[in-house]
């Protein structure tokens, strides 16, 4: 299976300010296709995860454009250009080049 | 607009077994594969398997291998969770998701199903 590790795995933040969020798997998630398999996903307190980034950079329907993906075969970024309140819950990456597919620990983001 | 709605929280016995359905509208059901995700208490997000609603065809985590099975009722449009002979490791929130290009895009509200003797 493979492995996929955040960092950090807690990230304060200020309102205003930008953040980022690293994603690392074990095996390229580069696919045959072209096309490279990275999801990140925030699941604010209380309610259902929501798809933030797929296929690495294009942004999922509704979210907004200070959310953006990076990254290539095993090494990931999620970066937030201006924080707001409402982006406060935990961050996950996934990868779905295969199956099993395998979420990152997680990265819990708040206010500081 | 897409909605997944899954069946209500459940309280189980260890070795019992769960069914949990997840009724779909809003697109073309038999189009898009349906994942299983659960969420252990205050812990992260682990993938079960995967349907194809087309065919029925199934992929599971090695994990869940022998104890879950999915199935589906085009005429409803709902996919069935089996889990069987349930552990207190079992207990957590279960989700349904639509797939996207190989992404869960749409979520249902979750299942809590609490494992206990």
């Amino acid at each position: 299976d493979i492995v996929m590790t955040q960092s950090p795995l807690s990230l304060p933040v200020t309102p205003g300010e930008p953040a980022s969020i690293s994603c690392r798997s074990s095996q390229s998630l580069l696919h045959s296709n072209g096309f490279t398999y990275l999801d990140w996903y925030l699941q604010k307190p209380g309610q259902s995860p929501q798809l933030l980034i797929y296929l690495s950079s294009y942004r999922a329907s509704g979210v907004p454009d200070r959310f953006s993906g990076s990254g290539s075969g095993t090494d990931f970024t999620l970066n937030i250009s201006r924080v707001e309140a409402e982006d406060i819950g935990v961050y996950y990456c996934m990868q779905a080049v295969q199956t099993p597919q395998t979420f990152g620990p997680g990265t819990k983001v708040d206010i500081k | 607009q897409v909605q997944l709605v899954q069946s209500g929280a459940d309280v189980k016995k260890p070795g019992a077994s769960v069914k949990i359905s997840c009724k779909t509208s809003g697109y073309n059901f038999t189009n898009q594969f349906i994942h299983w995700v659960r969420q252990a208490p205050g812990q992260g997000l682990e993938w079960m398997g995967i349907i194809n609603p087309n065919d029925g065809t199934t992929n599971f985590a090695q994990q869940f291998q022998g104890r879950v099975t999915l199935t589906r009722d085009t005429s409803t449009a709902t996919v069935y969770m089996d889990l069987r002979s349930l552990r207190s490791g079992d207990t957590a929130v279960y989700y349904c998701t639509r797939d996207h290009y190989g992404s869960s895009l749409y979520w249902g509200q979750g299942t809590l199903v609490t494992v206990s003797s």
